[in-house]
């Protein structure tokens, strides 16, 4: 079974620049989070979709990130303008629902922002 | 609401030695909790969960984490560390069901060195 895939794996921008993060899902699974993870921190949740909807966005800074779930598959999480404080690991995980059920995480993209 | 505790940043252990990441968390109704492991430059893989039942939980690679309610704890254990296990590894809670609050919470981490 493949694993959660995310890409491009390494970003590096100016800040006030736009930037797009891709994640495909575990096949099946109906639940996708995108989590933001600053270095020497836990990650954080940003955002859960179950299947193409909105569960949770309450920790999403929405004047400057957006995520869609293109047909409950896969994924895209946009952050425009960058900030500084933006530099961090974003990491995709799948889970076949949620409710507790267990996550799988993607390899993470790791943002800089100059 | 849920939050995860995780006592010390940083864990050495010599190459051998048992090996302790201490781990409490606080919830209003029983959790789920779950440790994952971090190894550089790559996302977490579970190690282990509780949901219910036995509360001494095996998982990969040897490590194992036992619930204690009375304590509110969740600490993870390996008899005796090998140079592999050096990574980072975070404890999470959630609140099992369909609910708002059925988002997993991390703890900080605890980064786990080896000593030769």
């Amino acid at each position: 079974e493949a694993g959660v895939a995310q890409s491009p794996r390494y970003k590096i921008i100016e800040k006030r620049q736009s930037v797009a993060f891709w994640c495909n899902p575990i096949s099946g699974h109906a639940t996708l989070y995108w989590y933001q993870q600053i270095l020497g921190q836990g990650p954080k949740l940003l955002i859960q979709f179950q299947n193409n909807g909105v569960v949770d966005d309450s920790q999403l800074p929405k004047d400057r990130f957006s995520a869609e779930r293109l047909k409950g598959v896969d994924s895209t999480l946009k952050i425009q303008p960058a900030k500084l404080e933006d530099s961090a690991v974003y990491l995709c995980a799948s889970s076949r629902d949620r409710g507790g059920e267990t996550q799988y995480f993607g390899p993470g993209t790791r943002l800089l922002v100059l | 609401a849920q939050s995860v505790t995780q006592l010390g940043s940083h864990v050495s252990v010599s190459e051998g030695a048992l090996v302790l990441l201490r781990c409490n968390y606080s919830s209003s109704v029983p959790p789920y909790l779950f440790w994952y492991v971090q190894y550089p430059n790559q996302g977490l893989q579970l190690l282990l969960k509780y949901t219910t039942g036995a509360t001494l939980v095996k998982g990969i690679n040897g490590f194992e984490a036992e619930f204690k309610k009375s304590e509110t704890s969740f600490h993870l254990t390996k008899p005796s560390a090998h140079m592999s296990d050096a990574a980072e590894y975070f404890c999470a809670v959630t609140e099992p069901g369909y609910s708002s609050a059925s988002k997993i919470i991390f703890g900080s981490g605890t980064r786990l060195s080896i000593r030769p």
